[in-house]
């Protein structure tokens, strides 16, 4: 049984490009939680998505931020128009249903680093 | 809002000796508290889960405390050894609305076990 998956491991992208983070949730859960670490700071969450739907994206910049978790297929959060200080490790998390997910043990994937140079 | 504070930021110890590292969380209303080892470069790895109810909960040699009331939890670790050296995490998950159960870090405490 896989842990959360994430890559890629590294990216590197010049501003202005966009960079595409995968998260494929453990086998069995629904809902997904993206968080970024930066540099000397702790994780901030970011959002939470179960499939097909947004549940919470009070941490995620409303500009050039996005996130999707289709119905088939890993969740995708999208960065466009990358500047340097959107250079973190960007974590994905992963729970069962709503209900249960409030008491399970959180899990993390490895996490993408994501450098804009 | 809920805020995560780790005490001390860093230590740094000899080989065999016992420590405690702090957290503290400002709201009570928290459904479960969870330690993490986070090694340079590298994703967490969850060490111990303690749900509201309970008290304190043990692997190894490791052991967890919580103290909801005053929002409080020790990661007490026996016998140290130079691979405990790694960043540990404290995050507590509470409810945040619109049904989202979210976690709070708190920075983390840099441990170096010297041998």
């Amino acid at each position: 049984n896989a842990g959360v998956m994430q890559n890629p491991r590294h990216l590197v992208r010049r501003r202005g490009q966009e960079a595409r983070l995968r998260c494929s949730p453990m086998k069995g859960h629904s809902h997904v939680y993206w968080y970024r670490q930066l540099p000397e700071e702790g994780l901030k969450f970011m959002v939470y998505l179960q499939k097909e739907n947004i549940i919470d994206e009070s941490g995620m910049p409303k500009e050039r931020f996005s996130a999707e978790f289709p119905k088939e297929g890993p969740s995708i959060l999208r960065i466009q128009q990358v500047v340097r200080g959107d250079s973190a490790a960007y974590f994905c998390a992963s729970s069962p249903k709503s209900g249960q997910g409030a008491r399970t043990e959180a899990f993390f994937g490895q996490g993408t680093r994501l450098t804009v140079v | 809002k809920q805020e995560v504070t780790q005490i001390p930021a860093a230590l740094s110890v000899p080989e065999g000796e016992n420590l405690v590292l702090n957290c503290s969380f400002t709201d009570s209303a928290i459904y479960n508290l969870q330690w993490f080892r986070q090694d340079p470069g590298k994703g967490l790895t969850s060490l111990l889960l303690i749900q509201s109810s309970q008290r304190e909960q043990t692997s190894g040699r490791l052991n967890a405390s919580l103290d909801k009331s005053s929002g409080r939890s020790t990661l007490y670790i026996a016998a140290s050894q130079p691979g405990d050296s790694a960043t540990y995490l404290c995050a507590v998950r509470a409810y945040s609305g619109a049904g989202s159960y979210q976690l709070t870090f708190g920075k983390g405490t840099k441990l170096s076990v010297i041998p």
